[in-house]
């Protein structure tokens, strides 16, 4: 595609709901991160994939969170049992060279997820 | 550990004129890359400026240009004849293995 997708890019969740943020990275780009930005703060590292394997989940903050890039394009960010501190903009990056080694990232317009 | 601070929330500058905004960071990364991404109102994040940390001349990119400082572990951003459009959020980033480390960010004001 032209540039990363996201979906949904609002999403209203209640406490203990389960959600699933969809990335849709730029074709034939190698990596893929997740970012979790809170209002008014820079991103955070949630984790990285260099096609399908999941080489750093270093920054995800609890086992409610699991992500996963099965065939090594279409990235899927689930959120168990979601908590008001889930509340935050998801961000999702693709880059076309393998780690973080200096390649450019092109972002996705975020998913804003909103937990009552 | 890597990280990445600005110690500047906010700054302002008029259109035409010059600013810079600070960034330092560390790292106990031998080979690295610095950047700076910019993030409008509402809009998606997109590179401005890209520095490879063994290269010691300063990038630029026409109206953007960068103040390596290696030894201080200092990265600022110097942005020349100020546009409207230069007005968003910026962030400074340090490369790791598997991550890029941004900083808090620095809300850049233009005033007409």
């Amino acid at each position: 595609g032209a540039g990363v997708s996201q979906s949904p890019r609002y999403k209203v969740a209640k406490r203990g709901q389960d959600v699933a943020l969809r990335c849709d990275p730029i074709s034939g780009h190698v990596s893929l991160f997740w970012y979790q930005q809170a209002l008014g703060q820079g991103p955070e590292f949630l984790t990285y994939f260099q096609n399908e394997a999941q080489l750093d989940k270093s920054g995800l903050p609890s086992d409610r969170f699991f992500a996963e890039r099965p065939e090594g394009s279409v990235s899927t960010l689930k959120i168990q049992r979601t908590q008001q501190e889930d509340s935050a903009v998801y961000l999702c990056a693709s880059s076309l060279v393998g780690g973080a080694v200096g390649g450019e990232l092109f972002f996705g317009e975020g998913s804003r997820l909103t937990v009552l | 550990a890597q990280t990445v601070t600005q110690s500047q929330p906010e700054m302002s500058v008029q259109e035409a004129e010059t600013v810079t905004l600070s960034c330092t960071y560390d790292t106990s990364e031998s080979d690295y890359y610095l950047f700076w991404y910019k993030q409008p109102p509402s809009r998606q994040m997109i590179l401005v400026i890209r520095q490879e940390a063994y290269k010691q001349q300063n990038a630029t990119e026409n109206r953007f240009s960068v103040n390596f400082q290696k030894a201080a572990k200092s990265f600022s951003l110097k942005i020349s004849d100020s546009q409207l459009g230069d007005a968003a959020m910026y962030f400074c980033a340090s490369s790791g293995t598997y991550k890029y480390i941004f900083g808090t960010g620095t809300r850049l004001k233009v005033l007409a």
